[in-house]
């Protein structure tokens, strides 16, 4: 399997309604990143949260990091029709300066 | 601020022809970094420049590809001949030190 694997690959919710995504990696990193990708379009950094650091918020978006278990969720609250995307986790293995992206997470939100 | 800018947006080439993609990082990061998106799959990692060195091309495929960063400023990304299965949507992302990696809205390729 993938370095940076996200659960689940797709995800179906009613606006309003919270959204989890989760992620696992295998080696040691030195810190985790969350992107978004809308249809055709770039990548968006949404959160970066360091390997020292349990859980970080921003806005609606919620990131928590277990480096014993290699594992990390995002969670956005409150979801909106605008959220539904492409996520991907990302991580940036030690010793290398490169991201390692997941198969990402395809979260549709129904209005 | 300038963002990540990448030309084009979009590539429609027939197989065998020769494609150049080009990304203009934030200016002053030292680190560029092109990766590729093919077929929905997930996001994998092409190469990484320091300033004009190629610090890690593990992820290149195969010898059709080349990249440069002639002067450690803008990069290009050359498919000569392109396959089929180079179809793809190409990311280029620029970062200063360890910070974060900003990218660009991608190119998106398509062999035909």
């Amino acid at each position: 399997s993938q370095q940076g694997e996200e659960d689940p690959q797709a995800l179906s919710i009613q606006e309003g309604e919270n959204a989890t995504m989760n992620c696992s990696y295998k080696t040691s990193i030195n810190n985790l990143q969350w992107y978004r990708q809308n249809s055709g379009r770039g990548l968006v950094h949404l959160i970066l949260i360091r390997s020292n650091e349990r859980e970080k918020h921003s806005g609606r978006l919620r990131v928590t990091l277990d480096t014993s278990k290699k594992s990390s969720s995002l969670l956005i609250t409150a979801s909106r029709a605008a959220d539904t995307a492409s996520y991907f986790c990302a991580t940036d293995p030690a010793g290398r300066r490169a991201l390692t992206f997941g198969s990402g997470t395809r979260l549709q939100v129904q209005p | 601020e300038a963002g990540v800018t990448q030309f084009p947006s979009h590539s429609v080439i027939e197989k065998g022809q020769t494609v150049t993609l080009r990304c203009d990082p934030i200016s002053g990061h030292d680190n560029l970094y092109w990766y590729r998106r093919v077929m929905g799959k997930e996001i994998k990692f092409l190469l990484h420049f320091v300033k004009e060195s190629k610090q890690d091309e593990s992820g290149m495929p195969n010898n059709r590809f080349l990249a440069e960063r002639t002067g450690g400023t803008y990069s290009t990304l050359k498919v000569q001949p392109a396959e089929l299965e180079d179809s793809g949507v190409y990311f280029c992302a620029s970062s200063q030190g360890v910070g974060e990696a900003f990218f660009g809205q991608g190119t998106r390729l398509t062999v035909v």
